[in-house]
């Protein structure tokens, strides 16, 4: 069975400074890698996915992931945060077939920004 | 381009009541999904419709839980009768067919069961 683990439940950082968001997955096979972000009383907004080819992935707003096959990780990225980065962070993880859609979310890291 | 749309936005409710959410997905967007979203969790995918067929509904609690998709577009997904675990956040995403992950969320129900 396919699983998602954020270590970090909460993580603050300064403005400016730079920022990264641990993810590590479990899935037997290639996996589909997937970052979103949650802003309070939003629905969710994706960020970035991995799919195959180059494994450092370029997102919105700046942000990008390494996947790396023999650490079972795929690390969020950002090199200054802003202010408004502040929201919570999910990791998510997608069987790699043609039909299967279903994502497993990871239990989300809240990051919060400090001025 | 609308997003997709869902309501109430907030509810709340006395355990053993039945509640109904609404959602109406992004225009053209085949697949419709479901999700709860408990308090310090991610997400839970509850049911997957393909137009409006279910392709998976494996993790919703059948025994109180429904949804249905009658016309390939709007979904209701109704809770009866309601317990105080089911107190979450119900999302609703939709993404244009079977098989790709962009999938667009709504904003959420926020369902509160005392």
């Amino acid at each position: 069975a396919q699983s998602v683990t954020q270590p970090d439940i909460h993580i603050t950082v300064s403005e400016g400074a730079s920022l990264e968001l641990r993810c590590n997955y479990s899935y037997g096979a290639t996996p589909y890698l997937f970052w979103y972000v949650q802003s309070p009383g939003q629905g969710l907004q994706l960020l970035l996915k991995y799919f195959s080819g180059d494994t450092l992935v370029q997102g919105i707003k700046g942000f990008e992931a390494e996947f790396k096959r023999s650490q079972s990780s795929f690390n969020l990225r950002k090199p200054s945060v802003h202010w408004s980065d502040a929201a919570e962070y999910f990791c998510a993880v997608g069987p790699y077939t043609g039909t299967a859609s279903k994502l497993t979310f990871g239990t989300g890291t809240r990051l919060q920004v400090t001025l | 381009e609308a997003g997709v749309a869902q309501s109430p936005r907030y509810k709340i409710i006395e355990k053993r009541q039945s509640v109904a959410f609404w959602c109406n997905p992004i225009s053209g967007h085949a697949t419709l999904y479901w999700y709860q979203q408990i308090l310090g969790q991610g997400p839970k995918l509850l049911i997957q419709f393909q137009n409006n067929g279910v392709v998976d509904d494996s993790q919703l609690p059948k025994d109180r839980f429904s949804a249905e998709r009658l016309k390939g577009v709007d979904s209701t997904l109704k809770i009866q009768p309601a317990k105080l675990e089911d107190s979450a956040v119900y999302l609703c995403a939709s993404s244009f067919r079977q098989g790709t992950y962009e999938q667009y969320f709504g904003p959420g129900t926020r369902l509160t069961v005392t």
